[in-house]
Order: structure tokens, then C-alpha cells, then sequence
């Protein structure tokens, strides 16, 4: 069956340290999206991408990079990491020519902690 | 834009109770409208969709939401809750114009008690 992973499911690290989060869908869906849950907030956009060579910024992006180098991969860099960082965090992807209209499907997230 | 306003953060219910979780959006264009469940320390799953059409839309689990848009709302319901519904509910909103980006509420956690 075709599925969405991430990579750490948990991942401890200290301010300043360069961290990068994977995630491997076998979809083959174009769209892919990287999301951040914090309690009172929900889900909060940080980056997506809607194919190979294809990133855009989301609502919260500042201090997170995206690269998309084939269909199945967009890892998620934090550049430096900061405390403010510490969240839970969901790639999801999506299929643009499903009848759907775009249905998302999420990834089991990676609970991120910074020091 | 869109936006989406979820009113309560916490429904406490009891086993076989009624629910009802209430979401608001807002958007200039026509929408398509989600509600996906967040079992604890798992990811986001699709719990029903309104797309166009009948604006009463059935889901798993025995949910179903009413699509109203005079009053801009998805609310979410269920007439008889299980212990297993206690989840985290997330009702979402694509704007025909977003291409594929979802806008999602804060949230409601329901806690189903025996």
C-alpha cells in the first residue's frame, strides 16, 4: 500500500544545531506539504511544494528550508535550531488531479524538541 | 484568504451522547471544506469532505457534517459518541483559488467519558 513516512519519529536537539526532518511518500503525488502543530495554534503552513525543483514559503517559513529533488522526498531543514522550534511536525502530500480536490494525506509526525 | 474558526478548543460528552463540534470559515471564493480526527501520537486522517452537491455529507465512523453557507459553517456531528471517538478534530478549509493549500481551525479535542 502506498504510504507517507517520517524520519524521526522523536528527535532531541540543542539550539543552534543544523536539523533535518524526511519525508518519503510512495503516492506519487506532486503536492507535498510541511506543516507545524502547536496546542492552541493547529496546523500552521511552512512550507510546500507542488513538484520536482518546485518550493514556496508558508505562513510561518522564517528559519526552515525545503528542496525537492524527486517526487517522493521534501525534507525539512531548520537551520539553526531555537527552542521557538520545538513542535510536533507533519509532512502531508496531495494528489492535484484527484477528484478529491486535493485531500490530504498526513504523514505520522515527528515530535522535534530543542534545548 | 481563508480563514477557519473552530469554537470550542475542549467538548467534554459522555458515551452514547450527541455532539456537535462546531467550525466557522470565511473565504471569498467558493470553498471545498474538511474535517480530518487526530488520534493520539498518530497523524491527521480524513474523516469526510463537502466538495459541491447535497450539503449534508456522511463520513467514517458514523460522522456527518452539514454544509451551510449562509451561516459559513461546517459543523461537525455525531448522535451516539464511543469512548473511541476521544480524538482531536480538525475541520479545514481549500479556497477554489488555493491550489491544493489547506487553511486548518485550532482544533477541538472531544473527550468521550464513560
Amino acid at each position: 500500500d502506498a504510504e507517507i513516512t517520517q524520519s524521526p519519529r522523536h528527535k532531541i536537539t540543542e539550539t543552534g544545531r543544523q536539523v533535518t526532518l524526511a519525508c518519503h511518500q510512495t503516492w506519487n503525488h506532486n503536492n507535498m506539504f510541511w506543516y507545524r502543530q502547536d496546542l492552541g495554534h493547529g496546523l500552521r503552513l511552512i512550507h510546500y511544494s507542488y513538484g520536482v525543483q518546485d518550493t514556496n514559503k508558508g505562513e510561518v517559513s522564517d528559519g526552515y528550508s525545503v528542496s525537492r529533488s524527486n517526487t517522493e522526498d521534501l525534507p525539512l531543514t531548520l537551520e539553526s535550531a531555537a527552542s521557538s522550534q520545538t513542535s510536533v511536525y507533519f509532512c502531508a502530500s496531495s494528489d492535484p488531479l484527484a477528484g478529491g480536490y486535493n485531500e490530504q494525506f498526513f504523514g505520522p509526525g515527528t515530535r522535534l524538541t530543542v534545548l | 484568504a481563508q480563514s477557519v474558526t473552530q469554537l470550542d478548543s475542549q467538548v467534554p460528552v459522555f458515551e452514547e451522547a450527541p455532539v456537535e463540534l462546531r467550525c466557522n470559515y470565511s473565504s471569498s471564493v467558493s470553498v471545498y471544506l474538511f474535517w480530518y480526527v487526530q488520534y493520539p501520537n498518530q497523524g491527521l486522517q480524513l474523516l469526510l469532505k463537502y466538495l459541491s452537491g447535497s450539503t449534508l455529507v456522511k463520513g467514517i465512523n458514523g460522522f456527518e457534517a452539514e454544509f451551510n453557507k449562509s451561516q459559513t459553517s461546517f459543523h461537525l456531528r455525531k448522535p451516539s459518541v464511543h469512548i473511541s471517538d476521544t480524538a482531536e478534530y480538525f475541520c479545514a478549509v481549500r479556497g477554489g483559488t488555493s491550489y491544493g493549500k489547506l487553511t486548518f481551525g485550532q482544533g477541538t479535542i472531544l473527550t468521550v467519558h464513560p
